[in-house]
């Protein structure tokens, strides 16, 4: 079974400046994604951005990227120039052995921004 | 771009009665999801269709069913309501060869009085 581990609860960030959010994973597959979710105060779960396992490149989507290192099985996400939008929780999620499988998610890490 | 639609967005029930959720994916995604999520927690993977037929299944209780319908629309029927049912309830779908990418909808909240 599939494990993801996020052991900071929270963290809390400036206005404008950088902030990682960490994440380990477990997995016995070769060929896989992984995924960062935002759910803000709204509760709704919004994509962040995907890694794909065999790229070597680290996904990026304007203020977001990642840190991908798959020997150790760490991915981590890099917010820059945060903005007041950015507070939220944010998971790490992987989906299980197969295709078309169900999400494994991290407990979460909850955000804050300070202005 | 469509997004995935569920109805009701909330819905207030009382112990032991029965709830129906519906859950419209994304046009031409072909497998759907369901999850519960609890005050603070994460979300839990009840069930999953992949074209119309149930593809796997994690801890949903007996008291839960689901299905997939041929226009690829889902239904959560929810039975003897417990108090500890109260969580908002995803749905998300994805489309077979696009990289296990699930897009969720904005959930139901469901609250068991």
């Amino acid at each position: 079974a599939q494990t993801v581990t996020q052991s900071q609860p929270e963290m809390s960030v400036q206005e404008a400046e950088t902030v990682t959010l960490s994440c380990t994973y477990d997995t016995s597959e070769s060929d896989y994604y992984l995924f960062w979710y935002k759910q803000p105060p709204s509760r709704q779960m919004i994509l962040v951005i995907r890694q794909e396992a065999y790229k070597q490149q680290n996904a990026t989507e304007n203020r977001f990227s990642v840190n991908f290192q798959k020997a150790a099985k760490s991915f981590s996400l890099k917010i820059s120039d945060s903005q007041l939008g950015d507070a939220a929780m944010y998971f790490c999620a992987s989906p299980n052995t197969g295709a078309n499988s169900k999400l494994t998610f991290g407990k979460g890490i909850t955000l804050s921004v300070r202005p | 771009a469509a997004g995935v639609i569920q109805s009701p967005r909330h819905l207030i029930k009382e112990k032991r009665e029965t709830a129906t959720l519906k859950c419209y994916p994304i046009p031409r995604h072909d497998t759907v999801y369901w999850y519960q999520q609890g005050p603070g927690q994460d979300p839990q993977f009840l069930i999953s269709f992949y074209e119309k037929m149930q593809s796997d299944k994690g801890s949903i209780p007996d008291r839960f069913s689901a299905q997939q319908f041929s226009d690829y629309h889902s239904e959560l029927n929810m039975s003897s309501l417990e108090l500890g049912d109260s969580a908002l309830y995803f749905c998300a779908s994805s489309l077979a060869g696009e990289g296990d990418t699930q897009y969720f909808g904005p959930g139901t909240r469901l609250t068991v009085l």
